[in-house]
């Protein structure tokens, strides 16, 4: 079983659009959570930051971690076409290295 | 930018070539890391320094061989490739490699194995 589960998509959405991304983990020992940010040709980065289970807000963007089902979101309101990126979540806990998921790549249409 | 760069952007060579990618941090950070991501794949953690030593070697072929000269500088030296290692070649860097620390990542060196 994969360690970080994510739909890599594509997802298209319409500006303005709620979007919602996903992924499962398996390993119940990840206690901090993040998403990343990828545009086109450029490295990924932090876009949120989480620890344990619980909601973060950041404007537009939440951030959302369910420990109990291994489940993390990331939502994106009233959406952008400077949002679309590759969004990939990683997890991290104790000694464990960063483990990040395929990325799902969201095209936000104007 | 991020204070991590990269050179070169893009890396066409052959299966027989000898290259180096070049990773450069200016954030006074100590761990440095090397990634590669594939189309379809997570991105794969191949090596971290921390203090120009390396701490994580993750069953990373010999064709690909690191060096860190100072806590600033990494290279990643490749010598007959496989098609198959054709992807993004990623550097990162953190303060530090045992906490969570938040990694920086360059834009990537495009590397094409023909």
């Amino acid at each position: 079983q994969k360690e970080v589960e994510q739909d890599p998509g594509p997802l298209s959405v319409p500006e303005g659009a709620i979007v919602s991304l996903n992924c499962t983990y398996s390993n119940s020992a990840f206690q901090y959570f993040m998403w990343y940010r990828q545009y086109s040709r450029k490295g990924p980065e932090l876009l949120m930051y989480t620890y344990s289970s619980g909601n973060k807000e950041d404007g537009r963007f939440t951030a959302q971690v369910d420990k109990s089902s291994k489940y993390i979101s990331l939502f994106i309101r009233d959406s952008q076409p400077s949002d679309s990126a590759t969004y990939l979540c990683a997890t991290q806990g104790g000694s464990e290295k960063l483990v990040f998921g395929k990325g799902t790549k969201l095209t936000v249409n104007p | 930018e991020t204070g991590v760069t990269q050179t070169p952007r893009h890396l066409v060579m052959g299966m027989t070539n000898k290259k180096s990618l070049k990773c450069e941090q200016h954030l006074g950070h100590n761990a440095m890391y090397w990634y590669k991501q594939s189309a379809k794949k997570p991105l794969e953690l191949m090596f971290v320094y921390s203090l120009e030593e390396r701490v994580e070697n993750n069953s990373v072929p010999s064709r690909f061989s690191p060096e860190c000269p100072n806590s600033s500088h990494l290279f990643l030296h490749l010598h007959t490739l496989q098609p198959e290692d054709s992807a993004l070649y990623l550097c990162a860097s953190s303060q530090d490699w045992t906490s969570t620390d938040t990694q920086y990542f360059g834009p990537g060196t495009r590397l094409t194995v023909l």
